[in-house]
């Protein structure tokens, strides 16, 4: 089956700075990456996906990259503010088939004021 | 916020006593997630359902139980087979046979008493 690995597990940034979190991916049939934004005490939210057969997505400060060959993906928060601070999750399946979604393990996110 | 709702916020289970999660769309989702949630790891699968009257172990589902007699409702039962009970059980809906855009219920903390 699917193995996500997500890195790091805590990041710290400054308000202001870019934030990158970085996934792998092992099923090469993998064809969809979503990534959730869990406030603390809240809901896992989607922020932002993307699909195969594109390489970069962008939604105002978050874009996300997606190197197939690789099989790696990443989130990127430009321009961090304290609303940002989460724990973030990747995620990866074969959308539209019995494959469920295979989670990170989480990247704890602390923007500093 | 509406959607999917959760309930308890908090439960507390005895030793060899089974409790039962609840889980309420109203989104016209046809499918349905249980997630399980520890400290420092990503969301694991417990069960899912993709229509009424039908459901699909996860990962973990050992010492659990579902039903999905409608389509609004999925209910986890946590039996006492389940040895280590302790985490905070998310619910999730989305559209059938794709795993895309889950909305997530505000979850439920299960301790052991």
């Amino acid at each position: 089956g699917e193995n996500v690995e997500q890195h790091p597990s805590t990041l710290s940034v400054q308000e202001g700075d870019s934030a990158v979190i970085k996934c792998t991916y092992s099923d090469s049939a993998s064809n969809y990456f979503p990534w959730y934004k869990q406030e603390l005490g809240k809901r896992p939210q989607l922020i932002i996906d993307i699909r195969s057969n594109v390489g970069e997505k962008k939604d105002q400060r978050i874009a996300v990259t997606l190197n197939k060959t690789a099989k790696h993906f990443s989130l990127h928060i430009t321009e961090t503010q304290p609303e940002d601070s989460a724990v973030y999750f990747c995620a990866a399946c074969y959308s539209g088939s019995a494959r469920q979604l295979t989670f990170g393990s989480g990247t704890q996110l602390t923007v500093l004021p | 916020d509406g959607g999917i709702t959760q309930s308890p916020k908090y439960l507390f289970r005895k030793e060899g006593q089974n409790v039962t999660l609840s889980c309420e769309q109203n989104l016209n989702h046809d499918a349905m997630y249980w997630y399980r949630q520890d400290p420092g790891q990503g969301l694991r699968l417990i069960y899912y359902s993709q229509i009424v009257n039908d459901f699909q172990k996860g990962d973990i589902a050992e010492g659990y139980s579902v039903s999905r007699e409608k389509k609004e409702s999925f209910p986890l039962t946590v039996t006492s087979a389940q040895k280590n009970p302790t985490a905070f059980y998310l619910c999730a809906s989305g559209f059938r046979a794709t795993n895309e855009k889950l909305f997530f219920g505000s979850g439920t903390q299960l301790s052991v008493l």
